[in-house]
C-alpha cells in the first residue's frame, strides 16, 4: 500500500532554521512533491525531487533518500509569513498526475 | 495569465440539494484535477480529467458524485443529494500537457482557491 507520514505540528522562531520530515511507502516511486498551504488558501508548489540528494531553491531546500523512503524540507531564515502547512505528496504507483498526500505539517513561526 | 479560477468560493446547500462546483484551468492547461480536503484528513484525490475525457476517477464516490470537463467551458464537479458529510473544501488544480506523453514527468499542479461547501 501507500502511506505518507509527517509530523502534525512544529514551532520555530523567526530567523531560525527548521526541518520538516516526510517518510513514505509507495510502489513505483517516481518523485516527491512539497507544497505550501496557508490557512484558507490553495496549496502552492515548492519543490519536486526525483533523485537522491539536496536541491536548494533560495531559503527552501528539499532532500530525498529513495533507499530510506525519506524526504525533508529545510526552511532557512524563517519569516513570519512561513507560518503555513507543508504538504508532502508522492505519485500513486508512479503516476505523477495522481498524487497521494500527507496530512501536512502545520508550522508556526514565532517572533 | 490568470490562475486557476473556482466558483463559487463558498456554497451553502441543504441536505438533498445539488451542488455544482466550477473550475476554469489556467490557459494552455490540458488536465484538471479535483481534490477534497477535510481538516483532519488532508487532501484526497478524487478525479482527473482531460478535455472531454475522465482519465481516472478512482477517488470519487461512485454515487452522487460526477465530474466533467467539456470542450468549451469550465470543469464541473457535481454532487447530487448532498449530505452533511459532503461539507469540505473542494480544490481544483490544473497542469500542462506532458511533453513526453508519459506519466513520469514533473507535472506541477496549480491550485485554485477552492470552494468551501457547507451542507446544513
Amino acid at each position: 500500500g501507500q502511506n505518507i507520514d509527517q509530523p502534525t505540528e512544529m514551532t520555530a522562531t523567526e530567523g531560525a532554521i527548521v526541518q520538516i520530515n516526510c517518510t513514505y511507502q509507495t510502489s513505483g516511486f517516481n518523485g516527491l512533491f512539497w507544497y505550501q498551504q496557508h490557512a484558507g488558501e490553495a496549496p502552492t508548489f515548492l519543490s519536486y525531487n526525483v533523485l537522491d540528494g539536496l536541491e536548494e531553491k533560495g531559503r527552501f531546500s528539499s532532500f530525498l533518500s529513495r533507499s530510506k523512503g525519506y524526504s525533508y524540507l529545510l526552511l532557512k531564515e524563517l519569516q513570519m509569513k512561513d507560518s503555513a502547512s507543508y504538504l508532502c505528496a508522492v505519485p500513486f504507483e508512479g503516476n505523477n498526475r495522481k498524487l497521494i498526500w500527507g496530512l501536512g505539517t502545520s508550522l508556526a513561526v514565532n517572533p | 495569465n490568470a490562475g486557476v479560477m473556482q466558483n463559487p468560493r463558498h456554497l451553502v446547500r441543504r441536505r438533498g440539494q445539488e451542488a455544482r462546483l466550477r473550475c476554469s484551468p489556467m490557459k494552455g492547461h490540458s488536465h484538471v484535477y479535483w481534490y477534497r480536503q477535510l481538516p483532519e484528513e488532508g487532501l484526497k484525490f478524487m478525479v482527473y480529467l482531460q478535455k472531454e475525457n475522465i482519465i481516472d476517477e478512482s477517488g470519487m464516490p461512485k454515487e452522487r458524485f460526477s465530474a466533467e470537463f467539456p470542450k468549451e467551458g469550465p470543469s464541473i464537479l457535481r454532487i447530487q443529494q448532498v449530505v452533511r458529510g459532503d461539507s469540505a473544501a473542494y480544490f481544483c488544480a490544473s497542469s500542462l500537457p506532458s511533453e513526453a506523453g508519459g506519466l513520469s514527468d514533473t507535472i506541477e499542479q496549480f491550485f485554485g482557491p477552492g470552494t468551501r461547501l457547507t451542507v446544513l
